[in-house]
């Protein structure tokens, strides 16, 4: 089936530094890729909506400036979280939806997820 | 706007009980409705969808049935085991492009 691979799937960095993150899809080709945000023990909030070939659609209260998207190909989508500090350590998942699926019969994939700490 | 709601965790229930996870949603026309697991450290893992009213979703035991008229979708399995321990979220999405939106999740641990 299909599969959307992040990577890494856990990272450490230090305060005021920046980190990527990569969501991928491996065996299919996704114009529009999504990034969700989870705090520990709550639940998943959209944070963008990543469109390949032009600029994310950011969710109210998400900084754009702070975090970074890009789609720069069909099977990637990048969210680089510039200037780090610790409350945005959390868990990072992004979604993608296969292009060629028809609705219905289609599905949405997600990504294992990132783990990132700001210490 | 779109939303969903579910009951409050955690869930705890002994090994071969019957699960309920109750979910309403509140959205404009026809959304697809999920259900998502998380097991502990893990992503995310869809276990069943239904994309329109009266459809039953199932998998691995799990069922929901799409009720249009109550907007509802509420889980079920008949007998649990303590590998079905884990995050249970469920989700809708309204459009064949658009976001998937979560309820908050419920927790279930299930024990021998």
């Amino acid at each position: 089936g299909a599969v959307v691979s992040q990577h890494p799937s856990r990272v450490i960095c230090k305060s005021g530094t920046s980190v990527k993150i990569e969501c991928r899809s491996l065996d299919f080709q996704a114009t529009t890729m999504f990034w969700y945000r989870q705090f520990p023990k709550q639940s998943l909030m959209l944070m963008a909506t990543s469109n390949e070939g032009s600029k994310a659609t950011y969710e109210q209260g998400v900084e754009k400036d702070k975090f970074l998207i890009n789609h720069a190909s069909l099977t990637l989508s990048t969210l680089t979280v510039t200037s780090a500090h610790p409350e945005d350590s959390s868990f990072y998942i992004c979604s993608a939806r296969d292009q060629d699926e028809v609705w219905g019969a289609g599905t949405i994939y997600f990504g294992e997820g990132s783990w990132l700490t700001v210490v | 706007g779109n939303s969903v709601t579910q009951m409050e965790g955690p869930v705890t229930l002994s090994e071969e009980a019957f699960l309920t996870i109750n979910c309403t949603y509140t959205a404009t026309g026809y959304p697809s409705l999920f259900w998502y697991v998380q097991y502990p450290g893990e992503g995310l893992q869809l276990l069943l969808k239904a994309t329109k009213a009266d459809d039953k979703g199932s998998n691995k035991g799990f069922e929901a049935t799409y009720r249009k008229e109550t907007t509802s979708f509420h889980l079920e399995k008949g007998s649990v085991q303590v590998s079905d321990s884990a995050v249970y979220f469920c989700a809708l999405a309204k459009t064949s492009y658009d976001k998937v939106i979560f309820g908050p999740g419920t927790s279930l641990s299930v024990i021998p």
